[in-house]
């Protein structure tokens, strides 16, 4: 199974705040790497597919980078809306699997 | 717009079965695939397995391999999850979800998600 890191597991930030958060993958994956939002008691939301792709209707202030297997999703001024548990997901085989998540609070 | 909508809470007891539906609208059922994936509380989402729902092939995580079984009715462009021989560390929120892929070879990527259905184990 293609194992999934991120780090950091938990950051404090303030808003308007740059973040970024890293994924890596326990092999190459091209770019079959995606990004989701998770807020309490709902489902994931997803933020960047295919590893840099916006999802329709997300605010361009998230943005993904990276191919193989170091990844990013930067966040470029965060906002209160932003506040919650954000995972990366590879689809290049089977399993699917998921990073660990990063919880992102306020400082 | 495309819309998963699935059953409710179940309450189960160790060593028994549910079966989750999910409702899905608003697309051509028979041209994704639908995963399932569970989240333990306060852990991270698990892949549980895949179906297509054209030919009804599956494809299930080695951990859930045996106790589960994907199915999909297409008069009704439902799909569900029965899992069996439940136990405690099974409770959590599952949810179907529709793929999606912009064109052949590219990623395949979880798009529409259900709102999750509470699956909670206990005697």
């Amino acid at each position: 199974d293609i194992q999934m890191t991120q780090s950091p597991s938990s950051l404090s930030a303030s808003v308007g705040d740059r973040v970024t958060i890293t994924c890596r993958a326990s092999q190459s994956i091209s770019n079959h790497l995606h990004w989701f939002q998770q807020k309490p008691g709902k489902a994931p939301k997803l933020l960047i597919y295919a590893a840099s792709t916006l999802q329709s209707g997300v605010p361009s202030r998230f943005s993904g980078s990276g191919s193989g297997t170091e990844f990013t999703l930067t966040i470029s001024s965060l906002q209160p809306e932003d506040f919650a548990t954000y995972y990366c997901q590879q689809s290049y085989t089977t399993p699917r699997t998921f990073g660990g998540g990063t919880t992102v609070e306020i400082k | 717009q495309v819309q998963m909508v699935q059953s409710g809470t179940e309450v189960k007891k160790p060593g028994a079965s549910v079966k989750v539906s999910c409702k899905a609208s608003g697309y051509t059922f028979t041209n994704y695939g639908i995963s399932w994936v569970r989240q333990a509380p306060g852990q991270g989402p698990e892949w549980v397995g895949w179906i297509s729902a054209y030919y009804g092939s599956t494809n299930y995580a080695q951990k859930f391999q045996g106790r589960v079984t994907l199915t999909t009715d297409t008069s009704t462009t439902t799909a569900y999850m029965e899992l069996r021989n439940l136990r405690s560390d099974d409770t959590a929120v599952f949810y179907c979800v529709r793929e999606a892929q912009d064109r052949s070879g590219s990623p395949v990527y979880f798009l529409h998600w259900g709102q999750g259905t509470p699956v909670i184990v206990s005697s």
